[in-house]
């Protein structure tokens, strides 16, 4: 069974520039959460999609979005880029329909923020 | 916000045991207690996870105190390849998924 993947890997942007991040879940499941890694901040949750819904937030401006899509997969997107974004962008997947699903984490996405 | 507070970082000799304690005084009844690893800016990896029993899998034992304030993840025979941050988790039962990472605490494996 494939594992969860996540395009690009990595990116370079400029400030003031949005970015679009890619997560595709292990078949089956059908919840995708994201985190944010920073030196500073550690692992950061920003929110979570089950079946095409948000169903749990993290404290992130609105600049931080993101969507999910019949077939799961999610993506989110960052608009108006700023220095301190760059970060490792990680999405989770779980079959979301039971509590306390183990999460399974994908490589990540590498943004750097120019 | 994390509810849990580990050393920031442990030696352990490669075959040794190795343990990894988590203090998490405020869990309340419906919390779970997972320990998550993460190699090298890798994405995280799932180890173990427990309420109020002990657990033990093919990775690990977890061992959750009586009164559930505490709990130790056991590496029983380490590798240079378990060199990683390994993170206590505290999460609701009906969280859906949301985790809330502290620091972690990074083992060294020394040969």
């Amino acid at each position: 069974k494939a594992g969860v993947t996540q395009t690009p890997r990595y990116l370079i942007k400029t400030r003031g520039q949005q970015v679009t991040l890619s997560c595709s879940p292990i078949s089956g499941h059908r919840s995708v959460s994201w985190y944010q890694q920073t030196p500073g901040q550690g692992l950061q949750f920003l929110f979570e999609y089950f079946s095409e819904t948000q169903r749990n937030k993290g404290n992130f401006p609105g600049r931080f979005s993101g969507r999910q899509f019949s077939n799961s997969r999610s993506e989110m997107n960052v608009s108006t880029l700023e220095l301190g974004d760059s970060a490792l962008y990680l999405c989770a997947s779980s079959l979301g329909w039971t509590t306390n699903n183990e999460q399974f984490f994908g490589p990540g996405t590498r943004l750097t923020v120019l | 916000d994390a509810k849990t507070t580990q050393p920031p970082s442990m030696d352990c000799a490669e075959g040794r045991a190795a343990n990894l304690p988590c203090n998490h005084s405020t869990i309340s009844g419906n919390e779970y207690v997972y320990w998550y690893r993460q190699i090298h800016s890798q994405g995280p990896q799932y180890i173990i996870h427990g309420l109020k029993n002990n657990e033990t899998n093919e990775m690990a034992s977890l061992i959750i105190t009586e009164d559930r304030k505490s709990s130790t993840l056991i590496l029983p025979h380490a590798t240079l390849r378990d060199t990683a941050v390994y993170y206590c988790i505290v999460s609701l039962e009906y969280n859906f998924n949301k985790f809330y990472f502290g620091s972690g605490t990074k083992l060294n494996v020394k040969p």
